[in-house]
């Protein structure tokens, strides 16, 4: 079963523009990650936002975690065509295992 | 190994025949998983090893999928009398630790499995 749900499923922009990409959950947390996927291919790790944690930066991602409304927020900011890919969020509550989302579908236009 | 490494990377299978699926995991990592991910869907969990065994097999859809990893290291999972809707990409993770210590968990890139 998905614990997080991913809001648009799909979103298209120009590049240099930002994404924003959303994930709520709905039990209590250890952490939260973000996964990106190009079609076709394995998960690649992004970040991880531990559930103490408000915000925290890598490069051009930016990710919030809001433990009381059970959400979280993925900004990538100046974006590129190579961009492109599906974005999951993925939930630690116990046990070490994730929970992922449905997947935002991102394309970037040039 | 570099990364996560999973054979084979494509399957096509008939249905009700058996498949394994490999799993080598990057060395040293303790903490093994599967996942099953259908098209236009994410992953879904299927089993999490700790070591050798198995720390959570909730996951698993029925009694048809098993997985082991005798020497806590390769995994394999094992699919009787398959079925079209076993159809999926079947994704292999691993980390340093399981548990709750937050680790990043590193993703192979799949094997696709087509039951026709």
């Amino acid at each position: 079963s998905q614990q997080g749900e991913e809001d648009p499923q799909a979103l298209s922009i120009q590049e240099g523009e930002n994404a924003t990409m959303n994930c709520s959950y709905k039990t209590s947390i250890n952490n939260l990650q973000w996964y990106r996927q190009n079609s076709g291919r394995g998960l690649v790790h992004l970040i991880l936002i531990r559930s103490n944690e408000r915000e925290k930066h890598s490069g051009r991602l930016r990710v919030t975690l809001d433990t009381s409304k059970k959400s979280s927020s993925l900004l990538i900011t100046a974006s590129r065509a190579a961009d492109t890919a599906s974005y999951f969020c993925a939930t630690d509550a116990a046990g070490g295992k994730l929970i992922f989302g449905q997947g935002t579908e991102l394309s970037v236009k040039p | 190994g570099a990364g996560v490494s999973q054979t084979p990377s494509n399957k096509v299978t008939e249905k009700g025949k058996y498949v394994e699926l490999r799993c080598d995991p990057i060395s040293g990592h303790t903490a093994l998983y599967w996942y099953r991910q259908s098209l236009g869907q994410g992953p879904e969990f299927l089993i999490y090893f700790q070591g050798t065994g198995a720390a959570d097999d909730s996951g698993l859809p029925n009694d048809r999928f098993f997985a082991v990893r005798p020497e806590g290291s390769v995994s394999t999972l094992k699919i009787q009398r398959t079925e079209r809707g076993d159809s999926a990409v079947y994704l292999c993770a691993s980390s340093l630790t399981g548990g709750i210590t937050g680790n990043t968990i590193y993703f192979g890139e799949g094997s696709w499995l087509t039951v026709v």
